[in-house]
């Protein structure tokens, strides 16, 4: 079965610290790999996603980086975190062999970061 | 710009009591309409998939359908345990390689008992 890791579950930083966030997948190969940030009252914005190894697509420029080191392997850092980076931070998977294709994201259990 | 927007933002239901959640969407060229459930705490839990108008799809007391503009969660005696939010997102033609989704900011259900 394919299941999808985040960790850690919550974190709480202080402003100008570094952050690494990481999401690892279990039971597939080459996956469509995403990060999403949940807002109170706003809805899931994306903010990076990626097709492959090393393959990095930015939504939205930011004080955030992302990187795919490994197949089933996500990462976000950022060198310098900022009270606005506070939020619900989701790792999204698409299943599929195909780099276009039609179905759904399933969704980690999401990191709750706190930035002070 | 593709836009989703979901309504009501909140809704209260008594056990028993039916009602429908309303998902309003412009898309270029939608590619698969996307209803999640989540939990507080909890990621999105991957509910139905929608491609054209007309199609419709059932998952115990859930029952989306589409239609060219919009698309209802009907929700048909709901159980306290049916309380969460519920999520709407499209696909779109987007150009490259990206299946990215544009979310709603989602309903909030509640069910007493």
């Amino acid at each position: 079965s394919q299941t999808i890791h985040q960790w850690p579950a919550t974190l709480v930083q202080p402003v100008g610290s570094p952050l690494s966030l990481e999401c690892t997948v279990e039971g597939t190969s080459n996956p469509n790999l995403y990060w999403y940030r949940q807002a109170a009252g706003r809805g899931l914005q994306l903010l990076f996603y990626s097709v492959g190894i090393g393959q990095i697509s930015s939504e939205v420029p930011q004080n955030l980086s992302a990187s795919r080191p490994q197949d089933r392997q996500f990462i976000l850092s950022s060198k310098k975190l900022l009270l606005s980076d506070s939020g619900f931070y989701l790792c999204a998977v698409q299943y599929g062999y195909a780099t276009l294709n039609d179905s759904p994201l399933h969704f980690g259990n999401g990191t709750r970061l706190t930035v002070t | 710009e593709d836009q989703v927007t979901q309504s009501p933002e909140a809704l209260r239901l008594q056990e028993g009591e039916s009602s429908s959640l309303n998902c309003s969407y412009t898309v270029s060229g939608l590619r698969g309409l996307f209803w999640y459930r989540q939990d507080p705490g909890k990621g999105p839990e991957f509910l139905f998939t929608l491609y054209s108008a007309g199609e419709e799809k059932e998952k115990e007391r859930l029952k989306a359908t589409l239609t060219k503009k919009e698309s209802f969660l009907h929700i048909t005696a709901p159980k306290p345990e049916d309380s969460a939010t519920y999520l709407c997102a499209v696909r779109g033609n987007y150009g490259g390689a990206t299946n990215k989704l544009i979310f709603g900011t989602g309903t909030l259900l509640a069910v007493q008992p």
